[in-house]
C-alpha cells in the first residue's frame, strides 16, 4: 500500500531533550516536506527536500533540522525542543512537479513541557 | 509565504449546499489545490484546478479564476461526514496553505 509513515504518533518530552520524528515513504517520491499545524495558523512548512541531499528552508525552519540521505526517509530533528514547538507535525511527499498532490503521513502530536 | 484567505468557520444543515471561498496572491505557478482534513487526521487531496472554470467531482465542485486569484469549493447535498476543515493551497516548491475553513454540518 502506497503510504507515508510517520513515527511516533504521540510524543511528550521536556525542554532541551533532543528528539527525532521519522518519516518514510514507499512511493519513490522525490519531493518530501515537513509541516506544523497550529490552531488558527493552518499548515506551515518547516523544511522541504527536492531530492536526496537537497533540502531547503520553508517558512518556519528555526529550531528544526532535517536530513535526506536516502530517497525514502526524511527525518525531522529537534536538537533542543522548546514549549513553542508543541504542535501537530505532518510529513508529506509527492512526485516532482509543483502541481502534483501531496500525500501526508498520519501526523505526530508533540508536547514539549 | 503566500497570502491566502479563507473564512474560519461555516455551519450548514444536512442536505444543504455550502460554498467555501479562497483568495490568494497569484504566483508563478498556476492552479490551486483543495484538501479535506477531518479532526485529528491528516489532510487528504480533494481537487486541483489548473484551468479557469468549474470542475465537478460528484458532490464536490471547485472553481478557479487565475486572473482574480480566486477559488471556491462547493459542497452539495451535505452529509454529516463532510464536517471537516477544508484547506486551499497554492502550488509551488513551498506549497502554501490557507488556515482552513471548518465546516460543521448539523442534522
Amino acid at each position: 500500500e502506497a503510504q507515508v509513515t510517520q513515527n511516533p504518533r504521540y510524543l511528550i518530552t521536556v525542554t532541551g531533550k533532543k528528539l527525532t520524528v521519522t518519516c518514510s515513504q514507499n512511493m519513490n517520491h522525490e519531493y518530501m516536506s515537513w509541516y506544523r499545524q497550529d490552531p488558527g495558523l493552518g499548515l506551515r512548512q518547516i523544511y522541504y527536500s527536492m531530492n536526496v541531499e537537497v533540502t531547503d528552508k520553508g517558512d518556519v525552519p528555526e529550531g528544526y533540522k532535517v536530513s535526506r540521505k536516502e530517497k525514502r526517509n526524511f527525518p525531522l530533528i529537534l536538537e533542543s525542543p522548546s514549549p513553542n514547538q508543541t504542535s501537530l507535525y505532518f510529513c508529506a511527499s509527492r512526485q516532482t512537479g509543483a502541481d502534483e498532490k501531496l500525500f501526508f503521513g498520519s501526523g505526530t502530536q508533540l508536547s514539549v513541557l | 509565504g503566500q497570502n491566502i484567505d479563507q473564512p474560519t468557520e461555516m455551519t450548514a444543515t444536512e442536505g444543504a449546499i455550502v460554498q467555501i471561498n479562497c483568495t490568494y496572491q497569484t504566483s508563478g505557478f498556476n492552479g490551486l489545490f483543495w484538501y479535506q482534513q477531518h479532526a485529528g487526521e491528516a489532510p487528504t487531496f480533494l481537487s486541483y484546478n489548473v484551468l479557469d472554470g468549474l470542475e465537478e467531482k460528484g458532490r464536490f465542485s471547485s472553481f478557479l479564476s487565475r486572473s482574480k486569484g480566486y477559488s471556491y469549493l462547493l459542497l452539495k447535498e451535505l452529509q454529516m461526514k463532510d464536517s471537516a476543515s477544508y484547506l486551499c493551497a497554492v502550488p509551488g516548491y513551498k506549497l502554501s496553505f490557507g488556515a482552513g475553513t471548518t465546516v460543521t454540518v448539523r442534522a
